[in-house]
């Protein structure tokens, strides 16, 4: 059975301090999802990793895939209140018959205080 | 805007009702998952449909069921209601089986 485990599940931080939240897996697996959560809303697609050293940026989130490691990490930089939100790693296996659907971790509930 | 839209938004049922969800995926899209979210958790897959045929489905019991119709729309059933069922309910929406799923922005349902 795969799992997910994501840590922090929760952090507090304050703006223009960088942090990292971890995401570990504990099957092969063939994609790799970052999402974004805001309180009572759907998830937004962050970023998809789909192999070994890949690198994805888009303004202060930066997310990366060691598959050796079965390790995902979604680093922030110089943090700012907006970015307070829900933070979600989902892996996806590419099964040979049928789907078994994105398994989630249980999220990383990050508050950045002024 | 992903182009998935759910209906309806929010929903208060009562236990031991029935209750149908909806999801009109992107046009093109022949992929729909469908997912439990309970409170401070992360979703759980429900099942999965593929032209029109379930084709994978997580520990949900046989209460939980599907369709999904030519016109790029599905719904999610679900009988005796519980209380447990109380979640948001997301559905995603593929163009192929086994690529990026683009999210609905959820249907709350409460069961009291």
């Amino acid at each position: 059975e795969l799992k997910v485990e994501q840590n922090p599940l929760f952090l507090s931080m304050q703006e223009g301090k960088n942090y990292t939240i971890y995401c570990n897996y504990s099957t092969t697996s063939d994609r790799l999802y970052w999402y974004r959560q805001d309180p009572g809303k759907s998830l937004e697609s962050l970023f998809v990793l789909l192999s070994n050293g890949a690198v994805k940026q888009e303004g202060r989130l930066m997310a990366s895939l060691d598959t050796k490691a079965r390790l995902s990490t979604l680093h922030i930089t110089a943090a700012v209140h907006d970015l307070s939100a829900t933070y979600f790693c989902a892996v996806d296996i590419i099964a040979g018959g049928g789907a078994d659907g994105l398994t989630f971790g249980k999220g990383t509930h990050l508050i950045i205080q002024p | 805007e992903t182009g998935v839209t759910q209906s309806p938004t929010h929903l208060i049922k009562t236990r031991g009702q029935q209750v149908t969800l909806r999801c009109s995926s992107q046009s093109g899209h022949n992929t729909v998952s469908w997912y439990q979210q309970a409170l401070g958790q992360g979703p759980q897959f429900i099942f999965q449909y593929y032209r029109e045929e379930e084709n994978g489905r997580g520990n949900f019991p046989p209460r939980f069921s599907g369709l999904q119709f030519p016109n790029y729309s599905s719904e999610l059933n679900v009988n005796a209601l519980e209380l447990d069922d109380s979640a948001l309910y997301l559905c995603a929406s593929s163009l192929q089986m086994n690529t990026e799923a683009f999210f609905g922005q959820g249907t709350r349902l409460t069961v009291v």
